[in-house]
């Protein structure tokens, strides 16, 4: 079945990049997803990759998506406190109006 | 423009209650989805409408029924409230899964419920 795995936890200082990392097993997934989640609210969109792409960038933002061994990650340049939240990888199959996210991972800044 | 809207925001219900979670989109999005975030588990899908009179089940429906009333709400009831259904519950809706370039779901901003 679908799945979507990504780690837990991850402490990086302020000013440095922090590398979010994900895998998925579904090989027909079309779109794949980065969403963010801050304290008290619902999830918002940050970014998204389509699966014939191998890398997009928007501002402190880089997505790079490796086709054959499914891996997916987030960098997120120069890291500020305002980047602490918990951010989801997440795919969407072709033709399928459903949409599989992973646990998440707590991204935390230090001082 | 208020994207997804859902009320109530904070419910405490004791075992055996039931209440019904409301859900409004004005997006004109065709799809939505109800989900439950659990620590350390994610977003489970409970069930999902892809288009205005059709709900099917998610990863974790039992317990639950949905009602999708028009193109702009959906709602989740929950007949007899368990302890085991404290959780933060998510609407979310999005364009359209099929021949759309990219459909990202639009979330509120969640239900916190917990029940005694």
């Amino acid at each position: 079945g679908e799945d979507v795995e990504q780690s837990l936890f991850l402490s990086v200082r302020e000013g440095d990049s922090s590398v979010i990392n994900c895998t998925y097993t579904d090989s027909s997934s079309t779109y794949l997803y980065w969403y963010k989640q801050e304290p008290g609210a619902g999830l918002q969109l940050l970014t998204y990759i389509f699966s014939n792409m191998d890398m997009k960038q928007d501002q402190r933002l880089t997505v790079l998506l490796n086709k054959k061994d499914k891996h997916l990650s987030l960098r997120i340049a120069d890291t500020q406190t305002g980047d602490s939240a918990i951010y989801f990888c997440a795919e969407r199959g072709r033709g399928d109006d459903k949409i599989i996210f992973g646990k998440g991972t707590r991204l935390h800044i230090l001082p | 423009n208020a994207g997804v809207t859902q009320t109530p925001k904070f419910q405490v219900l004791k075992t055996g209650q039931s209440m019904t979670l409301q859900c409004a989109q004005d997006m004109n999005h065709n799809s939505m989805y109800w989900y439950r975030q659990d620590p350390g588990m994610g977003l489970r899908l409970i069930y999902y409408s892809a288009s205005e009179g059709t709900t099917d089940k998610g990863e974790v429906p039992n317990g639950y029924n949905v009602s999708r009333l028009n193109k702009r709400e959906f709602s989740l009831r929950l007949e007899s409230a368990a302890p085991s259904q404290t959780s933060v519950y998510f609407c979310a809706s999005s364009e359209n899964g099929f021949g759309t370039p990219s459909a990202p779901l639009h979330f509120g901003n969640g239900t916190r419920l917990t029940v005694t």
